[in-house]
């Protein structure tokens, strides 16, 4: 049992090439979420995917896009970098929503944009 | 809007010292309360939780109580070891049909023998 695992660990991009960042779960979460993580801002949510087939914008979602490709997977997609977008992002996954929602993080993605 | 503010580390305590991390919070609602842990190099994983208020969660020896008339939920360890070394985070959620977690900026422990 994997839990939530997220490739690539690392990645430096060039400002304006694109990439998807891939993430996959193994429990059966119906929810999904990116979150990016910068020095001294604690983590701040892009998107989210309630369940299979729905996606919805989080706190900072300029400049991405997702899929939700089945229940399993979810990526995140950068369409034309730029070195705001260096950052250390996380998938999470949940069963639910709500005052239980416990969400497990996968083991992040380091990102640089020269 | 909601939020979480943190004490601002970083925090170096010798080993066997008492750990406070102060945690306050700002939302409207009853909000679920959570304290997450990072260790070098790794995702965030959930330390302990609270749903409701006086609730007190614990694990590993970490504590930390929902205050409602305080909007607190401090993290407490009366004892701790080098491989508490990690960076903390405070979390809340609100209630029935809430997806997004709202993040304290975090603080770094360190722990020396």
């Amino acid at each position: 049992n994997a839990g939530v695992t997220q490739t690539p660990k690392f990645q430096v991009l060039k400002t304006g090439q694109s990439m998807t960042l891939q993430c996959a779960q193994d429990m059966n979460h119906n929810s999904m979420y990116w979150y990016r993580q910068d020095p001294g801002m604690g983590l701040r949510l892009i998107y989210y995917s309630a369940s299979e087939g729905t996606t919805d914008k989080g706190e900072v979602p300029n400049g991405y896009n997702v899929s939700r490709l089945n229940k399993r997977e979810f990526s995140l997609r950068l369409e034309s970098a730029a070195p705001s977008q260096t950052s250390v992002y996380f998938c999470a996954s949940s069963e639910t929503s709500g005052r239980i929602n416990e969400q497990f993080f996968g083991p992040g993605t380091r990102l640089t944009v020269l | 809007g909601n939020s979480v503010t943190q004490m601002e580390g970083p925090v170096t305590l010798s080993e066997e010292a008492f750990l406070t991390i102060n945690c306050t919070y700002t939302a409207t609602g009853y909000p679920s309360l959570f304290w997450y842990v990072q260790y070098p190099g790794e995702g965030l994983q959930l330390l302990l939780k609270a749903t409701k208020a006086d609730d007190k969660g614990s694990n590993k020896g970490f504590e930390a109580t929902y205050r409602k008339e305080t909007t607190s939920f401090h993290l407490e360890k009366g004892s701790v070891q080098v491989s508490d070394s990690a960076v903390y985070f405070c979390a809340l959620i609100r209630g029935a049909g809430s997806y997004q977690l709202t993040f304290g900026k975090g603080t770094k422990l360190s722990v020396i023998p």
